[in-house]
């Protein structure tokens, strides 16, 4: 692995259904992200976690969670997915949360809610 | 509230040299990111800026100007492969990123 890996690369998903979204990084980050992205809108931060045992609400959290067991996994959840949740998906780390630190990308999961 | 400004989409010629403006109100300043992306692809680092000034980094340039709130990114002698979507980022007073909406720039031979 090199990098943030992210699985899995696509999924249609029925409505009602729960989804874990999965997040793998070997560079030893701190922090970790979860975007969403949406045609004609910026990424929007869904949640973040600065560190591991540690997580933190972004822009547009509802009807998402996350955890952060080790340094390594950050995994999110649609408990109940809904049409409105067909998006994609980055995560994304950094190795601090200061001013200068740069986010690196997973390759995204494209998800579509029926 | 929160707001970063990008034109939608832009053409320039190859070889030529195109300038994408952003222009941002955040509440707070620590930094302005550029990203490229591009199309079904992950969005990847390009530039970043906290002082006023140009920052050069071979064929990208980019410049802020924090008492205006704007930002520019200048691409020089384009190629077909720079045909993608910048995207603009400020990271606010929580440390976290506000994100334009992104320019798709569109390189015709």
């Amino acid at each position: 692995i090199a990098g943030i890996t992210q699985a899995p690369t696509s999924q249609i998903l029925a409505a009602g259904r729960r989804m874990t979204l999965r997040c793998t990084q070997d560079m030893r980050h701190n922090a970790m992200y979860w975007y969403r992205q949406d045609l004609g809108l910026g990424l929007r931060l869904i949640h973040y976690s600065n560190t591991a045992g540690t997580t933190g609400k972004g822009e547009v959290p509802d009807g998402y969670s996350v955890s952060r067991a080790n340094t390594d996994d950050f995994p999110l959840t649609l408990a109940s997915a809904v049409p409105s949740q067909t998006s994609v998906y980055f995560c994304a780390s950094s190795d601090a949360s200061g001013r200068a630190d740069t986010q690196y990308f997973g390759p995204g999961t494209r998800l579509t809610v029926l | 509230g929160q707001n970063i400004d990008q034109p939608t989409e832009m053409t320039a010629t190859e070889g030529a040299i195109v300038q994408i403006n952003c222009t941002y109100q955040t509440s707070g300043f620590n930094g302005l990111f550029w990203y490229q992306q591009h199309a079904g692809e992950a969005p990847t680092f390009l530039s970043y800026n906290v002082l006023d000034g140009l920052e050069e980094k071979g064929r990208f340039s980019s410049f802020l100007s924090r008492s205006k709130g704007y930002s520019y990114l200048l691409l020089k002698e384009l190629q077909m492969k720079d045909s993608a979507s910048y995207l603009c980022a400020v990271k606010d007073s929580n440390y976290q990123l506000i994100w334009g909406a992104g320019t798709k720039l569109i390189i015709k031979p």
